[in-house]
């Protein structure tokens, strides 16, 4: 079955500093969603991307598909308290019928 | 629109004990799914409803029973619960059984089996 790798697992960064975050699949995505997700709360849509090549921008946040090497990409640039929480990527699977997803990368922004 | 929602945020049971988790959307979505999250584990599926009247088995399905009678519900039972059902239930809903759509999801039911 398909498996998601984030990486890092956790990111601790200054506030206004930039990051990126990666979720590499072990089989060929054809799609990828992103999630937030803070402590007691569910999982925050952000983006979802469908084709090789893919980009998508959300205030800060920006996700790339890249079908040839099986992995996605989100940055935040300028990095605010706000953006501080957990990132999960999402994959289609079981002829779309769940999601598999990634272990998550925990992200705490230093003021 | 409420999204969807989930019933209670948190609960702690002792072994053996049965309950239901609500769940429920009010945007008309077809397809339905409860998942689980553990540490270390991410998320996996527990079931899915494709619509009214019609469930099927996730990844890990064992301990747990559904039922879809309305589009708008479908509630997680938890027929004896064991302390490795401890988890954080989330349910979610889409529009479309496609796989290109928007997935939602509730703000979770935080279990503890004592």
């Amino acid at each position: 079955s398909q498996e998601l790798e984030q990486s890092p697992q956790s990111l601790i960064v200054q506030e206004g500093k930039n990051l990126t975050i990666n979720c590499t699949s072990s089989k060929t995505l054809y799609g990828l969603y992103w999630y937030k997700q803070k402590y007691g709360e569910g999982l925050i849509f952000l983006m979802m991307l469908q084709k090789g090549g893919e980009e998508k921008s959300h205030e800060k946040i920006t996700a790339k598909l890249d079908e040839k090497k099986q992995q996605s990409s989100l940055h935040i640039t300028a990095s605010q308290p706000s953006h501080a929480g957990i990132y999960l990527c999402g994959a289609p699977n079981w002829g779309a019928q769940k999601l598999v997803f990634g272990q998550g990368t925990r992200l705490t922004i230093n003021p | 629109n409420a999204g969807v929602t989930q019933t209670p945020k948190f609960q702690v049971l002792k072994t053996g004990q049965s309950m239901t988790l609500q769940c429920a959307q009010d945007m008309n979505h077809e397809y339905m799914s409860w998942y689980r999250q553990d540490p270390g584990m991410g998320l996996r599926l527990i079931h899915y409803s494709v619509g009214a009247g019609i469930t099927d088995q996730g990844e890990v399905p064992n301990g747990y029973n559904v039922s879809r009678s309305t589009t708008e519900d479908f509630p997680l039972r938890l027929l004896s619960a064991a302390p490795s059902q401890t988890s954080v239930y989330f349910c979610a809903s889409r529009n479309s059984l496609r796989g290109g759509v928007t997935q939602y999801f509730g703000p979770g039911t935080r279990l503890t089996v004592l």
